[in-house]
């Protein structure tokens, strides 16, 4: 059976400084591993993916992530924190079931970024 | 545009009433998917149809029903039987059900029982 599991419910950071968000998974086979944004009040949006290819996947508003098997991690990083990056961040995994697909989503990580 | 469009952003509704929630998308994505977010949960997966006129229950379809009578329309209604209706709905849509492709989002429609 697969699971996520966000480590922290709330992150605070200064503007400026690094961000890390923390997610762990567990799955029987190759998962597919996600991170999304959603700012208040709307939809999420992508920030990058991985799916099997090369384990540091770089996202968008220089936001990363590294796939460690070893760990069964999946972490986000960004080296400097900005005032727009406040939201709240999403580890999903998604993994072949009994019967197709099935992705879970994390309980989410809220981020705040202090001026 | 290409995106994916929910109405109305916010509804209220009386206990015991049907209420139904639009979700439009122009993508033409085969796979469309209804979400319910509570505060401090991730998303949980209430319905999804994979093509026109099929749909499966996902983990919480207790007191919700769907159809898919269009590619472009994936409505949701939440029955009288759903006992804690309130809360955060999200519709999405990907080009299929395969675990490796990104779902895009709409912006969410936020029910309220009064």
């Amino acid at each position: 059976a697969q699971s996520v599991t966000q480590l922290d419910s709330h992150v605070s950071v200064s503007e400026g400084t690094p961000v890390l968000l923390r997610c762990n998974y567990s799955s029987s086979y190759s998962p597919s591993l996600f991170w999304y944004v959603q700012h208040p009040n709307k939809g999420l949006q992508l920030l990058l993916k991985y799916t099997s290819a090369a384990t540091l996947v770089k996202g968008i508003n220089g936001f990363e992530a590294e796939f460690k098997k070893s760990e069964t991690s999946f972490h986000l990083t960004k080296p400097s924190a900005h005032m727009s990056d406040a939201a709240e961040y999403f580890c999903v995994v998604s993994d072949l079931n009994t019967g197709g697909f099935k992705t879970i989503f994390g309980a989410g990580t809220r981020l705040f970024v202090k001026a | 545009d290409g995106g994916i469009t929910q109405s109305p952003k916010y509804l209220f509704r009386k206990e015991g009433q049907n209420v139904t929630l639009s979700c439009e998308q122009n993508l033409n994505h085969d796979a469309m998917y209804w979400y319910r977010q509570d505060p401090g949960q991730g998303l949980r997966l209430i319905y999804y149809s994979q093509i026109v006129n099929d749909f499966q229950k996902g983990d919480i379809a207790e007191g919700y029903s769907v159809s898919r009578e269009k590619k472009e329309s994936f409505p949701l209604t939440v029955t009288s039987a759903q006992k804690n209706p309130t809360a955060f709905y999200l519709c999405a849509s990907s080009t299929s059900t395969s675990g490796d492709t990104e779902a895009f989002f709409g912006q969410g429609t936020r029910l309220t029982v009064v």
